[in-house]
């Protein structure tokens, strides 16, 4: 078990630039979260994937975000036309998918929008 | 639609004096509930997790938290605290498992320990 792990783990960039970060969950777990968190406040959801399948978006994943996990293992979060407002910590969590068992963590990926 | 409130923004204690983190969560059935703690520059950590077995749940590093339906709180305590629980905390309740299971963070508390 070697953890959820993301990577860049910082990445700044001009405004309008497309970014793309990537998430590695642990080892035969099923499901896997995005959330973004900003200074100050809890993290939010953004989306998950029970296997390869993407089965909830929020609707702060606007238009210029898009997440894939194309074979049920790592995922990847592009954001087109970075703008400020997405400056955040990016994380991504991994669970097993039985019942309500635990979501495991990445250190995440923060983002600078210049 | 499920939800959490953290009581206080900021929490500063002594150290060896007890730890008394507040939440109170909104839950239309019987809700799953967890306390994260974040370290600077460090991944989140589940401290411990309540899903409708014992109310009074133990986790790590001495922490444990009490759910009280009558009150609909999951309050976080600690009896004697050490610098190293300088943090910032999440009081979370996470959706239905065949709603996702998303999870629902609180505002967050730092605790901040004076020495």
């Amino acid at each position: 078990d070697t953890g959820v792990s993301q990577d860049p783990r910082h990445k700044i960039t001009k405004r309008g630039q497309n970014v793309t970060f990537r998430c590695d969950p642990i080892s035969e777990h099923n499901r896997l979260y995005w959330y973004r968190q900003t200074l100050g406040q809890g993290p939010e959801f953004l989306t998950y994937f029970q296997n390869e399948a993407q089965l909830e978006k929020s609707r702060l994943l606007s238009d210029r975000f898009s997440a894939e996990r194309p074979k049920g293992s790592f995922s990847t979060l592009e954001i087109q036309r970075t703008e400020q407002g997405d400056s955040a910590m990016y994380l991504c969590a991994s669970s097993k998918g039985l019942g309500q068992d635990t979501q495991y963590f990445g250190p995440g990926t923060r983002l600078t929008v210049l | 639609a499920q939800s959490v409130t953290q009581l206080d923004s900021h929490v500063s204690v002594s150290e060896g004096t007890p730890v008394l983190l507040r939440c109170n969560y909104s839950s239309s059935y019987s809700p799953s509930l967890f306390w994260y703690v974040q370290h600077p520059n460090k991944g989140l950590q589940l401290l411990l997790k309540y899903t409708s077995a014992a109310t009074l749940v133990k986790g790590i590093n001495g922490f444990e938290a009490e759910f009280k339906k009558s009150e609909t709180s999951f309050h976080l305590t600690k009896p004697s605290a050490h610098m190293s629980d300088a943090a910032e905390y999440f009081c979370v309740v996470s959706a239905l498992y065949n709603q996702g299971g998303k999870l629902i963070f609180g505002q967050g508390t730092e605790l901040s320990v004076k020495p």
